[in-house]
């Protein structure tokens, strides 16, 4: 089992429309959980930060994490074509403090 | 701020060549990072450096040396480049629990 586990994609939403990423994770003891945006060419930037569970929205995103399910995902709303990019899940792990990346998942916004 | 700093962005090496990837930030993070990226592989971890002083191995880091020449800089270095070492190199920052910070990349090419 991958220590952070996300779906490759892509996945593609209209214009308008919520975008659902998703991230699971194998640490329990994970403390600190991170999403990235990475375009193509570019490096990954960080958007979104969320350390207890529930939700934490700015601005379009909402970052959700339920650690009984060890479960991390980033919703999108009023998805744009300027959303397209790999977004990276990172995990803090509990015992080595390291961040884990996932692989990414790729987001197409179709106009 | 410039954040996280890389140079050169752009690199074309023979096979057997070296060559040094130069890092550096402004954020007076203690902790320093080189990852590659590869099509479908992910960030990878080559080496980190938790403090000034201090250097681990990650990964993937074979073929690869580094240098935390002080707080600021972390250079890695490839004493005779092969073409499995073309990739893009990514150098990040980061304090113990922050999330991690990321240069603009360097695109490696060995032939």
């Amino acid at each position: 089992q991958k220590e952070v586990e996300q779906n490759s994609g892509p996945l593609s939403v209209p214009e308008g429309a919520i975008a659902s990423l998703n991230c699971t994770y194998s640490d329990r003891g994970s403390q600190s959980f991170f999403w990235y945006r990475q375009y193509s060419g570019k490096s990954p930037e960080l958007i979104m930060s969320i350390y207890s569970n529930g939700d934490k929205e700015d601005g379009r995103f909402t970052a959700q994490l339920n650690k009984a399910s060890q479960y991390v995902s980033l919703l999108i709303r009023d998805s744009q074509p300027s959303d397209s990019a790999t977004y990276l899940c990172a995990v803090r792990g509990g015992a080595t403090n390291k961040l884990i990346f996932g692989t990414g998942t790729l987001l197409a916004v179709q106009p | 701020n410039a954040g996280v700093t890389q140079t050169p962005k752009f690199q074309v090496l023979k096979t057997g060549q070296s060559m040094t990837l130069q890092c550096a930030q402004d954020m007076n993070h203690n902790s320093m990072y080189w990852y590659r990226q590869d099509p479908g592989m992910g960030l990878r971890l080559i080496y980190y450096s938790a403090s000034e002083g201090t250097t681990d191995k990650g990964e993937v880091p074979n073929g690869y040396n580094v240098s935390r020449l002080n707080k600021r800089e972390f250079s890695l270095r490839l004493e005779s480049a092969a073409p499995s070492q073309t990739s893009v190199y990514f150098c990040a920052s980061s304090d113990i629990v922050s999330p991690q910070y990321f240069g603009p990349g360097t695109r490696l090419t060995v032939l």
